[in-house]
C-alpha cells in the first residue's frame, strides 16, 4: 500500500518561497510510471492542480502557476519537493501530495493526509 | 473559478439514489476522459470514479459514473450516512494556455 506523507513549515512570510516535501513509501518513485504531484485546497474552497514530476525529472505545471512554482525530485530519499515562489495570502491553503497514474489519461489514486500553509506575516 | 460546474448541494434519504452532474466544455470533458473524487470531512480526496465509469478496487459498486458530451454523472445508488461527504468531479483541460488538470466546483452530499 502506497502512502504519502507531507512536511514542511505551517507558516510562510509574503513574499517568501513556500517549501514542502513528500516523502513517499510502500514504494519506489524511481520505479516509473507514476507522476508525483502537488494539489491544494485554498480554505473551505475547491481544489487546484499544482503540477507533476515523472520519476525521470520532467515536469508540467498548471499553466496559472507555472512562473512561480518548481516540483523536484530526490529518489535516493524516495521524496519529492514543492517551491511555490513569492508567495501571498492568496497561496494559504491546505496542500496534498499525491500519485499520479496513467491509463487513457492521468488521474490521482493515492494521497498524503496534506499540511495547511498559512501566509503571513 | 472552476471550469467544471456542479450543484453546490445534493441530499436523500438512506436507500434513496443521488445523482451529482458536472457540465463542463469541449476542451475538458468533451475530449478527455472523467474522474470524481470524494472528501470525507476532515480528510484527503479519495479517487471514487476514473476514465469516466471505472471503480478502483475496494469502492463499492453502488457508486457509478457516466459521460456524455460535455457533462458527466456521479450516481449514488443505496445511500448511506457514510456517503455524506464532498464530491468533486475533474478533467484534464486542454486551452490556449496549456494543459491543466482541472476539479470541479464541489458538491456537498447530506444524508437526511
Amino acid at each position: 500500500q502506497v502512502q504519502l506523507q507531507e512536511s514542511g513549515p505551517g507558516l510562510v512570510k509574503p513574499s517568501q518561497t513556500l517549501s514542502l516535501t513528500c516523502t513517499v513509501s510502500g514504494g519506489s518513485i524511481s520505479s516509473g510510471g507514476y507522476y508525483w504531484s502537488w494539489i491544494r485546497q485554498h480554505p473551505g474552497k475547491g481544489l487546484e492542480w499544482i503540477g507533476y514530476i515523472y520519476y525521470s525529472g520532467s515536469t508540467y505545471y498548471n499553466p496559472s502557476l507555472k512562473s512561480r512554482v518548481t516540483i523536484s525530485v530526490d529518489t535516493s530519499k524516495n521524496q519529492f519537493s514543492l517551491k511555490l515562489s513569492s508567495v501571498t495570502a492568496a497561496d494559504t491553503a491546505v496542500y496534498y501530495c499525491a500519485r499520479g497514474v496513467e491509463q487513457q489519461l492521468v488521474y490521482f489514486d493515492y494521497w498524503g493526509q496534506g499540511t495547511l500553509v498559512t501566509v503571513s506575516s | 473559478q472552476s471550469v467544471l460546474t456542479q450543484p453546490p448541494s445534493a441530499s436523500g434519504t438512506p436507500g434513496q439514489r443521488v445523482t451529482i452532474s458536472c457540465s463542463g466544455s469541449s476542451s475538458n470533458i468533451g475530449s478527455n476522459t472523467v474522474n470524481w473524487y470524494q472528501q470525507l470531512p476532515g480528510t484527503a480526496p479519495k479517487l471514487l470514479i476514473y476514465s469516466n465509469n471505472q471503480r478502483p478496487s475496494g469502492v463499492p459498486d453502488r457508486f457509478s459514473g457516466s459521460k456524455s458530451g460535455t457533462s458527466a454523472s456521479l450516481a449514488i445508488s443505496g445511500l448511506q450516512s457514510e456517503d455524506e461527504a464532498d464530491y468533486y468531479c475533474a478533467a484534464w483541460d486542454d486551452s490556449l494556455n496549456g494543459l491543466n488538470y482541472v476539479f470541479g466546483t464541489g458538491t456537498k452530499v447530506t444524508v437526511l
